[in-house]
């Protein structure tokens, strides 16, 4: 069975600050894909990045980082100097290869305040 | 383009009632999904449809629970009746490519359902 675990229910930050939000999984498969989105007080959730489990490269665009280890089976994601307009609810997800459903964590609710 | 559009927002109902909510995805999309995010708990797979037919429907709860995608375009989800447990914000979700795992999904904003 598949599983994304975001320990981290609740963070608050001053702006400014890095912070990371933890994503840890479990697949068997050995062909999967990891998902961040990001949801805004409007409510959709919106795709922030893709990866596949045969690409471990770190990915940066702009302040926003990804860290994929498969040996820890995580794939976390940083922010770097915070700014308000970062509040949200993110969402890590997971998909094996041949599946067309995602499986989500339960989210992080990150406040970032002035 | 536009984007994935959910209607009603919002909806508030008495246990026993009969709730439908509409999706409309994003025009071309042959692929549409329902998901489920009860009691602030992470977002639950429902169902999935390339274009008027179901392709997976594992994690439709119970037969209270009715999806229809009539002529490959949009897709209401029927609750009849609604329980205390149906409570939840229900995602809609739609993508072209039929890679399956690799798809990238563009959400609604959601429907928020609460029953009394």
């Amino acid at each position: 069975a598949q599983k994304v675990t975001q320990a981290q229910t609740e963070i608050s930050v001053v702006e400014k600050e890095d912070v990371t939000l933890d994503c840890v999984y479990e697949t068997r498969d050995t062909t999967y894909y990891l998902f961040w989105y990001k949801q805004p007080p409007s409510g959709e959730l919106v795709f922030l990045i893709r990866r596949n489990s045969f690409d471990e490269q770190n990915e940066i665009s702009g302040r926003y980082s990804w860290n994929f280890q498969k040996s820890t089976s995580s794939f976390n994601f940083t922010i770097t100097a915070s700014q308000v307009v970062d509040s949200a609810v993110y969402f890590c997800a997971l998909s094996g290869k041949g599946a067309q459903k995602l499986v989500f964590g339960q989210g992080t609710r990150l406040t970032i305040n002035p | 383009e536009a984007g994935v559009t959910q209607f009603p927002s919002h909806s508030v109902i008495e246990k026993g009632q009969t709730v439908t909510l509409r999706c409309d995805p994003i025009s071309g999309h042959d692929n549409l999904y329902w998901y489920r995010r009860v009691m602030g708990k992470e977002i639950k797979f429902l169902l999935h449809f390339v274009k008027e037919s179901k392709q997976d429907e594992s994690g439709m709860p119970n037969n209270r629970f009715l999806a229809e995608r009539t002529g490959g375009t949009y897709s209401t989800l029927k609750v009849q009746p609604a329980e205390l447990e149906d409570s939840g914000v229900y995602f809609c979700a739609s993508s072209r490519d039929r890679a399956p795992g690799a798809n990238v999904l563009t959400f609604g904003a959601g429907s928020r359902l609460t029953v009394l």
